[in-house]
């Protein structure tokens, strides 16, 4: 069982905009603003989307963004093009473990 | 450019050793924390280890404590993994990564990934 808590699907249908939500705990998410977000094609590599919550290394799409409230990170993706349908996984850093990872949520674009 | 290349998965029977091996192109390995995570068939992301930019800090996660050993060599500018007393359970997909920061635990670069099967 995953520290973080993702849902285990979300699907959207071209040009819409989906939201995946991360939830934690006051002991990582909610402590720090170290949470970043991970794009995962079939069996390809992870790709790093976000990064201390809001930020996007260079190269990533601003239809890729991130936010917190609280316990809880999402990840929104605006403008849901067909490539975008991919796993994406959230992680936090946490005061008692270097690094926590979500459980992982498959998108689908309709 | 930039990249990992990991290598030295295979088959290997419970109870045997590997070691998986990262290559470094495009940067100084030492100048990054250096990080293992896997993933297992069909299943979500670990993390396995990490090694500091100093290299006298390293950090396991519980299921592999005392069975894996990360190091690094800096002139063959290489991240390694020495898995000992394999189990069926560390079947997966071994990835390295890159800790972009060293503070706040997100990989910007990481490699294609090594499978490694533990099966009789």
């Amino acid at each position: 069982q995953s520290a973080l808590t993702q849902p285990a699907s979300v699907s959207g249908s071209p040009g819409q905009s989906i939201t995946i939500s991360c939830t934690g705990t006051s002991s990582d998410i909610g402590l720090y603003n170290y949470v970043s977000w991970y794009q995962q094609h079939p069996d390809k590599a992870p790709k790093l989307l976000i990064y201390e919550v809001t930020n996007r290394p260079s190269g990533v799409p601003d239809r890729f963004s991130g936010s917190k409230s609280g316990n809880t990170a999402s990840l929104t993706i605006s403008g849901l093009q067909t490539e975008d349908e991919a796993d994406y996984y959230c992680t936090s850093y946490a005061r008692t473990t270097p690094v926590e990872f979500g459980g992982g949520t498959k998108l689908t674009v309709l | 450019q930039v990249h990992l290349v990991e290598s030295g998965g295979g088959l290997v029977k419970p109870g045997g050793s590997l070691r998986l091996s990262c290559a470094a192109s495009g940067f100084i390995l030492s100048d990054y924390y250096m990080h293992w995570i896997r993933q297992a068939p069909g299943k979500g992301l670990e993390w396995v280890s990490y090694i500091s930019r100093s290299g006298d800090a390293f950090y396991y996660a519980d299921s592999v404590k005392g069975r894996f050993t990360i190091s690094r060599d800096t002139a063959q500018n290489s991240l390694y993994l020495q898995m000992n007393r394999l189990r069926a359970e560390d079947t997966a997909v071994y990835y390295c990564a890159r800790d972009r920061s060293g503070y706040s635990d997100d990989y910007d670069i990481w490699g294609q990934g090594t499978m490694v099967t533990v099966s009789s």
